[in-house]
């Protein structure tokens, strides 16, 4: 039984250039949620999808947006990127009340 | 901003000792649970609180809640140097929308 899958596991991009982050959610699962970790900090919530739609938002700006497709997978893009957006990008995915399960994440480097 | 903050940031000990570590948060909570994260991988579920609970148990693994004092704890006992990692709280508030809020996190070193 596969876990939470990310892909790409690192990706390089420049500033002011955009991203597409993917992520598949464990099997049964159908709430999938995305977070920013800086290195050394503890995972910020970025937002959460649920049936196709955006249920929740943290204090992240527009150029954050997310799609969640019928099959549970989702993606993360992210525009006009910053020096700062340079992070692992966390993807975990639940059912119902159930805790959350953690994909490994993408290691993005903005230069 | 985080709801949780560990204590301590960073923690060093010898395989066999226990290591106990803090999370005090600032609102309410619906439940409280602790993640291990070992380097460059995800966060891995360790175990889950309820607001109503003040201890659980789940192998070597022992947490506290009291909620009075806004405060948790997780203890590892008899560690091993797989037990190296990030340990973080992260707490859950209903009226948030039931997100995992996360604190920084304690780095642990067990040493062989």
């Amino acid at each position: 039984d596969a876990g939470v899958t990310q892909s790409p596991t690192h990706l390089i991009k420049t500033r002011g250039q955009q991203v597409t982050l993917r992520c598949s959610p464990k099997s049964g699962h159908d709430t999938v949620s995305w977070y920013q970790q800086a290195l050394g900090q503890g995972p910020q919530f970025i937002f959460q999808y649920y049936e196709e739609e955006e249920r929740q938002r943290g204090n992240f700006p527009d150029r954050f947006s997310g799609h969640q497709f019928p099959n549970y997978s989702s993606e993360l893009n992210v525009n006009a990127l910053l020096l700062g957006d340079s992070a692992l990008y966390l993807c975990a995915s639940k059912f119902g009340d159930q805790p959350q399960h953690f994909g490994d994440g993408t290691r993005l480097s903005i230069l | 901003s985080q709801q949780g903050e560990e204590d301590p940031q960073a923690l060093s000990i010898q395989e066999g000792e226990n290591a106990t570590m803090n999370c005090s948060y600032k609102t309410s909570i619906n439940n409280l649970q602790w993640y291990r994260q070992n380097s460059g991988r995800g966060l891995v579920h360790l175990i889950l609180i309820r607001s109503n609970e003040r201890e659980k148990h789940s192998g070597r693994l022992r947490v506290t809640l009291d909620t009075s004092k806004k405060s948790s704890s997780l203890l590892i006992t008899a560690s091993r140097a797989a037990d190296t990692a990030s340990y973080f709280c992260a707490t859950v508030r209903k009226a948030a929308g039931n997100k995992l809020t996360f604190g920084g996190g304690t780095r642990v070193l067990v040493k062989p």
